[in-house]
């Protein structure tokens, strides 16, 4: 699976957009972007993935650039309990099962 | 519904004993993965089983790691003659469909070694 570089951390005003940044410059034209989040004491929470389109959910957005080498999870309105490490991960689906490996991921901070 | 739950939520122990940690999966949920989270560290991969299928112990990072699923559901991680590395967050995450975004994780359990 491609490695993905991000931002150790970042702070974002509550209600403003957080715009996380992600590079994956060896991804393959079958690997996915993944973005998860984890919120101090929890397990990981899925929040989007997408192929090469962009892609929005009620949670968040993922826009992908057009070569695929980097790609920006936004979150349009933080909040408070936006407040996590959010991990961008990209691996190829296999039929079966995927393991998830995470690496460092970005610390966000939102602020009032 | 209820999600996926771990017990213990903390568990301090001293090098050499033996721990067991338990995982109930979310009820239908036929995929169940351990994973391992060491302090400012990303998630690391353990141990995954699939129905009655052998598990893929590939990740288990040695002999004195192991786990077993009964009946399908509940599963317990059972760390031998415990090592001050072993200290971590142990994850579980059970899922229905095979898919990477359908694995819904546990608390946790943070297990630290003196």
């Amino acid at each position: 699976d491609a490695k993905t570089t991000q931002p150790p951390s970042m702070d974002c005003a509550e209600g403003r957009a957080a715009n996380l940044p992600c590079n994956h410059s060896t991804i393959s034209g079958n690997e996915y972007v993944y973005w998860y989040r984890q919120i101090h004491s929890q397990g990981p929470q899925y929040i989007i993935h997408g192929l090469k389109n962009n892609e929005t959910n009620e949670m968040a957005s993922l826009i992908i650039t057009e070569d695929r080498k980097s790609s920006t999870l936004i979150l349009p309105h933080a909040t408070l309990r936006d407040t996590a490490v959010y991990y961008c991960i990209v691996l190829a689906l296999s039929g079966g099962y995927n393991k998830l490996i995470f690496g460092a991921g970005t610390r966000l901070a939102v602020h009032p | 519904g209820a999600g996926v739950s771990q017990s213990p939520s903390n568990k301090v122990t001293e090098k050499g004993k033996d721990v067991e940690l338990r995982c109930d999966p979310i009820s239908g949920h036929t995929a169940l993965y351990w994973y391992r989270q060491s302090l400012g560290q990303g998630l690391e991969f353990l141990i995954y089983f699939q129905g009655n299928s052998a598990p893929d112990k590939s990740g288990l990072p040695s002999d004195r790691f192991s786990a077993e699923r009964t009946g399908g559901s509940v599963s317990t991680l059972t760390i031998q003659r415990t090592q001050q590395e072993d200290s971590a967050v142990y994850l579980c995450a059970s899922s229905f469909l095979p898919g990477p975004d359908t694995q819904y994780f546990g608390p946790g359990t943070r297990l630290t070694v003196l």
